[in-house]
């Protein structure tokens, strides 16, 4: 059964700590991206890799969040130092092909910043 | 013009009944528009999706319309079940894009039975 997976699904922090959040894609597939999902907001997409290279970090604070790709298996999505305002459920979702990707989403990491 | 706006927020529909969702887009680079239904607690999953090379597109109780002059589209939901209750996003992409996503505010659609 090949799926998305993230961890944690839940995460309660402080105001000013680190966070981080895993996302192991579905094997094969070439393309990750990292959405933001709020009420207020919607989906909002951070950033998005190919091949494990970035191709588009333009929805991302770049003053606190950093995405990476360490390997193929691998998606990491950092806040550092985290604040209330980044309370949210993120999304990582996997897809394969150059193009028109079908977006395979996790089930979500939901933060919540103290 | 980057926007993609969805209309209902919310939308309750009797069992047995047609749910009707609509998108309107701008920006006419847009080639790709997917619809994605999310359940409580889970992650987006793509539904059904159109090319605007055709105006109409149907997998079982399922259709989008597609009406390119107007740069709109919809989700027909024929014969609506309770267990289609859940929250849909329709979505747009362009060719050059490589995937990325632009996803409308969602609509919360309950079916009573």
């Amino acid at each position: 059964d090949a799926r998305v997976t993230q961890t944690p699904r839940h995460k309660v922090t402080e105001m000013g700590q680190e966070v981080t959040m895993r996302c192991q894609p579905i094997l094969g597939h070439n393309t990750v991206f990292w959405y933001r999902q709020t009420m207020m907001q919607g989906l909002e997409l951070l950033a998005y890799f190919r091949n494990r290279a970035p191709l588009d970090d333009s929805g991302m604070p770049k003053d606190r969040f950093s995405a990476e790709m360490p390997d193929a298996t691998l998606a990491t999505l950092k806040i550092q130092p985290s604040e209330p305002r980044d309370s949210a459920v993120y999304f990582c979702a996997s897809g394969f092909g150059m193009v028109n990707t079908e977006a395979f989403f996790g089930q979500g990491t939901r933060l919540t910043v103290v | 013009q980057q926007q993609v706006k969805q209309s209902p927020q919310s939308l309750i529909v009797q069992k047995g009944g047609i749910s009707i969702i609509n998108c309107a887009y701008e920006n006419t680079a847009f080639d790709y528009f997917p619809w994605y239904q999310q359940f409580p607690g889970k992650g987006p999953a793509l539904l059904i999706a159109i090319r605007p090379d055709v105006s109409e597109k149907k997998e079982g109780r399922f259709t989008i319309s597609f009406n390119k002059s107007a740069k709109q589209f919809s989700l027909h939901i024929m014969d609506s079940q309770p267990g289609d209750s859940a929250t849909y996003f329709c979505a747009a992409s362009m060719y050059n894009q490589g995937g990325k996503l632009i996803f409308g505010q969602g609509t919360e659609l309950s079916v009573k039975p």
